[in-house]
């Protein structure tokens, strides 16, 4: 079983704050980190797919960073919007699996 | 380009009941997933096929359970017969290779299934 986890489950953010969340995965048998958006009553949406020690991404405000040695990667988003408000899966590729974590679910308050 | 599609979007049936899900997946991905995704949790891998072959299929609860792709293009997703713990979001997603790769995956819009 790997054993992905993500922190915090759920929070709320005022509108133009900026948040950040962890998603914390094996470090052995590291093939790939995916990060997706799920907003509601939509499909997931690839944010980043990421292979290297010390990976940076950028989509807009969206932002990531990958830790492969220690095992996590962290998700910021800068200048919170409602349109943000989403559950942010992040998923370990390992042992020839995708194996997903619960989720960050974000609720942008106006 | 067209996404992957899915059918029917929701579906409600009765403990011991039989039902079907299909998938359509991106023209030219080869690689198809069927993911389980129960409420307060994150999706769960059933099965992987690579073109109409099945790469894993460790998750696939098999007594109740079964997969096929067609031609290595669309896919049917069965449960026979239904549990109360089997309600839950079907997903399906494509890509254009495996997880060695690093493809993103691309997902469908899911079926929703209530088996009461």
């Amino acid at each position: 079983i790997l054993n992905v986890e993500q922190s915090p489950q759920s929070l709320h953010v005022q509108e133009g704050d900026s948040t950040n969340f962890t998603c914390s995965f094996p470090s052995s048998n590291f093939y790939a980190l995916h990060w997706y958006r799920w907003e509601t009553a939509k499909s997931p949406e690839a944010l980043f797919v990421m292979t290297l020690n010390g990976d940076e991404k950028k989509k807009g405000r969206i932002s990531a960073t990958l830790n492969t040695k220690e095992g996590y990667s962290y998700l910021y988003i800068k200048g919170s919007q409602p349109e943000d408000s989403a559950t942010y899966l992040c998923a370990f590729g390992g042992n020839n699996r995708l194996a997903f974590g619960k989720g960050n679910q974000v609720v942008v308050i106006p | 380009e067209a996404g992957v599609a899915q059918s029917p979007r929701y579906k409600i049936i009765e403990k011991r009941q039989s039902v079907a899900f299909w998938c359509n997946p991106i023209s030219g991905h080869a690689t198809l997933y069927w993911y389980q995704q129960i409420l307060g949790q994150g999706p769960k891998l059933l099965i992987q096929f690579q073109n109409n072959g099945v790469v894993d299929d460790s998750q696939l609860p098999k007594d109740r359970f079964s997969a096929e792709r067609l031609k290595g293009v669309d896919s049917t997703l069965k449960i026979q017969p239904a549990k109360l713990e089997d309600s839950a979001v079907y997903l399906c997603a494509s890509s254009l290779g495996d997880i060695r790769l690093a493809y993103e995956q691309y997902f469908g819009p899911g079926t929703r299934l209530t088996v009461t």
